[in-house]
């Protein structure tokens, strides 16, 4: 129990176009989702928090505009990197919140990374 | 805000102990988190401690200090799978925020 998927895995994409990743719950429902950016040799950077139903809260110095997040369900989450530029490459991690065996245990999904040319 | 400090890096030698330290300061505290991360993986986890003491789980064991602001995370009979990215967090429900991560090489 308690997977997190995420999808792509892998991108490529030109600098300029926009890319959307998803973030998915598969045997539990999230009423949280966390983003998180890992740039190399770096620690996790929350960028948002996502609550399904409402607004993402994003962390000082993430724009949101550029960094669109849609928590439609409970169980997915996606964050669409609008006008990417090489500056944005970097490992995208998703998790999820829910009372599996406790409320605070975030499940990770396997990340995606994006390499902008 | 928070302010977490762990060392950069480590090397232990296999069926060794190690113990990696993690000092903290925050506005706010609610648990302390250990997590391993293997390279180009996302961190799966491995601890949560709220109360002082020491949480033994395994080979892994976590210690927490509150009032020092201080953590650890031992490893006993180290394997060669056990080189990764140990990652100390702080925060409970709703927000982690993360340490740098030690980055741990078990040599044989």
């Amino acid at each position: 129990g308690a997977v997190v998927s995420q999808h792509p895995s892998r991108v490529i994409c030109k600098s300029g176009t926009s890319v959307k990743i998803e973030c998915r719950s598969l045997d539990f429902q999230a009423t949280t989702m966390f983003w998180y950016r890992q740039f190399p040799k770096q620690s996790l950077m929350l960028m948002a928090t996502s609550n399904e139903g409402s607004k993402a809260t994003y962390e000082q110095g993430v724009e949101k505009d550029k960094f669109l997040i849609n928590h439609a369900s409970l169980t997915l989450s996606t964050l669409t990197v609008t006008s990417a530029h090489p500056e944005d490459s970097s490992f995208y991690i998703c998790s999820a919140l829910g009372a599996i065996r406790t409320p605070y245990e975030q499940y990770f999904g396997p990340g995606t990374r994006l390499t902008v040319t | 805000g928070q302010n977490i400090d762990q060392p950069t890096e480590m090397t232990a030698t296999e069926g060794a102990i190690v113990q990696i330290n993690c000092t903290y300061q925050t506005s706010g505290f609610n648990g302390l988190f250990w997590y391993q991360q293997h390279a180009g993986e996302a961190p799966t986890f491995l601890s949560y401690n709220v109360l002082d003491g020491l949480e033994e789980k395994g080979r892994f064991s976590s210690f927490l200090s509150r009032s020092k602001g201080y953590s650890y995370l031992l490893l006993k009979e180290l394997q060669m799978k056990d080189s990764a990215s140990y990652l100390c967090a702080v925060g409970g429900y709703q927000k982690v925020t993360f340490g740098t991560g030690t980055k741990l090489q078990v040599i044989p």
